[in-house]
């Protein structure tokens, strides 16, 4: 079945500095959508991506939609303590007749050092 | 406007008690879902509603079940809890289904199976 993944599974960033995480998808998907989860909270919808190649910005996080639909990542820049939590890609595959299938990576856990 | 919101927020279940997590929702949204959060594995998919009286099966819904009279409310029902049942559970809604739009996710019920 579908499968997707997220690398790297805990992340230890430099307040300040950059990091980026990578989903990839053993199928193509339709589209492709990031959450964030801070401590003891529920995920909240940062973006989705629908098209081959798209690239969007919300203020320090980049999130780019591979060419191929199958990966994607999330650079943040100037990392802040306000980043810390577990960003989760959610890769979403169309069935026809049945709509989409979304499928959750196992997230990647950011700790930001001070 | 409260969103989802889910009842309680901790609960500690001996094996073999049965219980019903709550979920409610006021933006008029289709479809509703359950997932399951367990450490390093990301958000499972358990059951899921396209619509009131529509109810289908997720990824791991073994355990459980699932009704959906109104567009509101969509519980979900533990038969008799094991300890493999203990997670983090989240009730996530969207206007239209997985993957289509964002999903919105209520604050999660913690589960303890003793």
């Amino acid at each position: 079945g579908q499968q997707v993944m997220q690398i790297p599974q805990y992340q230890h960033v430099q307040e300040g500095e950059d990091f980026t995480t990578y989903c990839n998808s053993s199928t193509t998907l339709s589209n492709i959508q990031w959450y964030k989860q801070r401590p003891g909270g529920h995920p909240v919808f940062l973006i989705q991506l629908v098209k081959s190649g798209e690239v969007k910005k919300q203020k320090r996080l980049t999130f780019q939609f591979g060419e191929a639909k199958k990966n994607s990542s999330l650079h943040i820049t100037a990392t802040q303590t306000t980043d810390v939590g577990t960003y989760f890609c959610a890769g979403a595959l169309e069935i026809k007749a049945a709509g989409n299938k979304l499928t959750f990576g196992g997230g990647t856990r950011v700790l930001v050092k001070p | 406007n409260a969103g989802v919101t889910q009842t309680p927020k901790f609960q500690v279940l001996k094996t073999g008690q049965s219980m019903t997590l709550q979920c409610a929702q006021d933006m008029n949204h289709e479809y509703m879902s359950w997932y399951r959060q367990d450490p390093g594995m990301g958000l499972r998919l358990i059951h899921y509603s396209v619509g009131a009286g529509i109810t289908d099966q997720g990824e791991v819904p073994n355990g459980y079940n699932v009704s959906r009279s109104t567009t509101e409310d969509f519980p979900l029902r533990l038969l008799s809890a094991a300890p493999s049942q203990t997670s983090v559970y989240f009730c996530a809604s969207s206007y239209w289904g997985q993957g289509s739009s964002p999903l919105h996710f209520g604050n999660g019920t913690r589960l303890t199976v003793t």
